[in-house]
């Protein structure tokens, strides 16, 4: 399709365990942005990419966190040594230009044992 | 400190009437309100926006108004309709890129 897509739609891993996680925007887009839902809340802020550079990553909880998009297209969201606080869905957006309405995946559904 | 509040975690309204949501921000800065519909197990759908040099925008069924000085958004569905029942996020931003959001209303709409 056509939309924002993100792999994999779930994944469980253990405490300690290093993860990655997949974004592949709308062609074209240049503006690309990370969130995490949790239970009952909002989408909260992580990272901002505007083509290959984050341009705000003011969101990233701590350095565990680390998210790349070398050639400014698909994007790869990183923890590390994760913990069950980790556990949430991750959210993935992108934007013809920053300032306009975000179309979202549908999210990785990331659960820490 | 939350920025963007939705103080009514739900709403439940008949087929045909009005359903009426609404957003409290904090931050006088933002300067561009959105309004997002969520599915379960989907990711938001944007539904509409507003720039603060306005006071209302409209798209079909859906009305968003702001009010500046109370720093108070809505979002009017009319009439609303049973596949309108969705969580609905209030989403603002003071800059390009970022956007804070409320934590939702989830919406009912009985036939």
């Amino acid at each position: 399709g056509a939309g924002v897509s993100q792999t994999p739609s779930n994944k469980v891993t253990e405490k300690g365990k290093y993860v990655e996680l997949r974004c592949d925007p709308i062609s074209g887009h240049t503006a690309l942005y990370w969130y995490r839902q949790s239970l009952g809340q909002g989408p909260e802020f992580l990272i901002y990419f505007q083509g290959t550079g984050a341009a705000d990553d003011s969101g990233l909880p701590n350095d565990r966190f680390f998210a790349v998009r070398p050639e400014g297209s698909v994007s790869t969201l990183k923890i590390q040594r994760t913990e069950r606080g980790d556990s949430a869905v991750y959210l993935c957006a992108s934007s013809s230009r920053p300032n306009q309405p975000q179309h979202f995946g549908d999210g990785t559904r990331l659960s820490i044992l | 400190d939350q920025q963007v509040k939705q103080n009514s975690p739900s709403l439940s309204v008949q087929e045909g009437r009005i359903s009426i949501l609404n957003c409290d921000y904090t931050n006088s800065m933002f300067d561009y309100f959105l309004w997002y519909k969520k599915y379960p197990a989907e990711g938001p759908t944007f539904l509409i926006s507003i720039s603060s040099i306005k006071d209302k925008n409209e798209d079909g069924r859906f009305t968003v108004f702001l009010n500046k000085s109370a720093k108070h958004l809505s979002l009017h569905i009319v009439p609303s309709q049973p596949g309108d029942s969705a969580v609905y996020f209030c989403a603002a931003s003071a800059e390009a890129g970022k956007s804070t959001f409320g934590d939702g209303t989830t919406l009912t709409v009985k036939p």
